[in-house]
């Protein structure tokens, strides 16, 4: 397998636009996050998935940011409009459940600015 | 609120020394704590984890150590290299469970030649 698979790598865009960022799990993985990274607030879990399913989304900042999960092999997170305190790395990882150990598998993840 | 507090925000350390890194934890409901090593550009990978029914685990020259009383747990690098320069997260979860992991804010660690 190839690994999770992050869509852009590097994403620019202005203020007000849509950003949307893309996610491919690894195959067989049930549960799958999104994480933010900045250097004040570190890694930020903002949703998580299981079986497709959102489980908590306590952690989406507002409701200008959306994610889904339409099969077990593609999410999104969308954030629209887009703003500059955005601006950070986002990643997604995926977890297989019921594992000795659990690992999370992250991706390379999109650097996202927003000017 | 953070569960689970990492010291200190970064670390430079001479080659061959032994690199520190600590957690502590607030969720008595935690029962797996790993810590994750990025390098920069790339995602967090784990390194190594450990169960509360141990008190350490060592692979290689990682160690970590785990007090179960205190709700602390600690990274040890021994004989730190340069290419172990990084960013280290610890984390916490609940197995079986949500698998939801919380991190910790991470460590920048420097090994100087």
């Amino acid at each position: 397998d190839a690994g999770v698979i992050q869509s852009p790598r590097h994403e620019v865009t202005e203020m007000g636009q849509e950003v949307t960022l893309r996610c491919k799990p690894i195959s067989g993985h049930d549960y799958l996050f999104w994480y933010r990274q900045t250097m004040m607030r570190g890694l930020e879990l903002l949703i998580y998935f299981n079986n497709n399913v959102p489980i908590d989304d306590s952690g989406m900042p507002e409701d200008r940011f959306s994610a889904k999960m339409p099969n077990a092999s593609f999410s999104t997170l969308k954030i629209q409009p887009s703003e500059p305190r955005d601006s950070a790395v986002y990643f997604c990882a995926s977890i297989e459940h019921g594992g000795a150990n659990t690992e999370a598998f992250f991706g390379q993840g999109t650097r996202l600015t927003v000017v | 609120q953070q569960q689970v507090k990492q010291s200190p925000q970064s670390l430079i350390v001479q080659k061959g020394g032994i690199s520190i890194i600590n957690c502590a934890y607030e969720n008595t409901a935690f029962d797996y704590f790993p810590w994750y090593q990025q390098f920069p550009g790339k995602g967090p990978a784990l390194l190594i984890a450990i169960r509360p029914d141990v008190s350490e685990k060592k692979e290689g020259r990682f160690t970590i150590s785990f007090n179960k009383s205190a709700k602390q747990f600690s990274l040890h690098i021994m004989d730190s290299q340069p290419g172990d320069s990084a960013t280290y997260f610890c984390a916490a979860s609940i197995q079986g469970g949500s698998e939801k992991l919380v991190f910790g804010k991470g460590t920048k660690l420097t090994v100087n030649p």
